[in-house]
């Protein structure tokens, strides 16, 4: 089993670009979660989904965030347009119907 | 979702037992208290989960008390490579799950 996959694994990128990170959950697993981790807020939940589905996105920090799940095996975040406060390792997770989450490795975004 | 508090660090040898202990005094009935192991530029692990009394794995040892206000991890015979960021959970199965600060556990020889 690969994992959780994401891509890319680094993005540097200029205010006001647009960002697109990727995540492929794990084979069968019907819950994704992405995250992120920052030094001064640690690790937050951003928004999941179960069956495809947004369930809660109440951590998504402003409207420049957006989240889409158009099949079981494939998610993505944007940020559009990109600030450095954006700057952060954000993770993506599935999890199927028991207890634990498998993260990624994570992308490291940072924005100039 | 229950709020939980734990050490911000914790010290120790190879070879001793580690013990961290979390205190999540609003748990609601149906939460079950998850701990994570997170290793620098890695996503978290998952290490253990329990409800009440005690659950052991090939890792570690989780203590729920009675009133499940508070729970303990438990490493055995800690190496270096236990050296991580440990955070404790309290939340529902169904995946929503809220990150403290979590323990930095720094194992020396």
């Amino acid at each position: 089993d690969a994992g959780v996959i994401q891509s890319p694994r680094h993005e540097v990128t200029e205010m006001g670009q647009e960002v697109t990170l990727r995540c492929k959950p794990i084979s069968g697993h019907n819950s994704l979660f992405w995250y992120r981790q920052t030094m001064m807020r640690g690790l937050e939940l951003l928004i999941y989904f179960n069956n495809n589905v947004p369930i809660d996105d109440s951590g998504m920090p402003e409207d420049r965030f957006s989240a889409k799940m158009p099949n079981a095996s494939f998610s993505t975040l944007k940020i559009q347009p990109s600030e450095p406060r954006d700057s952060a390792v954000y993770f993506c997770a599935s999890q199927t119907g028991g207890t634990e989450q498998f993260f990624g490795p994570g992308t490291r975004l940072t924005v100039l | 979702l229950a709020k939980t508090t734990q050490p911000i660090s914790m010290d120790s040898y190879e070879g001793q037992e580690v013990n961290i202990t979390c205190s999540h005094n609003n748990i609601a009935t149906n939460d079950y208290i998850t701990w994570y192991q997170q290793f620098p530029s890695q996503g978290p692990r998952f290490i253990i989960q329990g409800y009440k009394t005690k659950v052991t794995n090939e890792v570690a040892s989780l203590f729920i008390p009675a009133d499940r206000k508070s729970s303990t991890l438990s490493l055995p015979r800690v190496s270096l490579s236990d050296t991580a960021v440990y955070y404790c959970l309290v939340g529902d199965s169904w995946g929503k799950l809220q990150f403290g600060a979590g323990t930095q556990v720094v194992v020396t020889p």
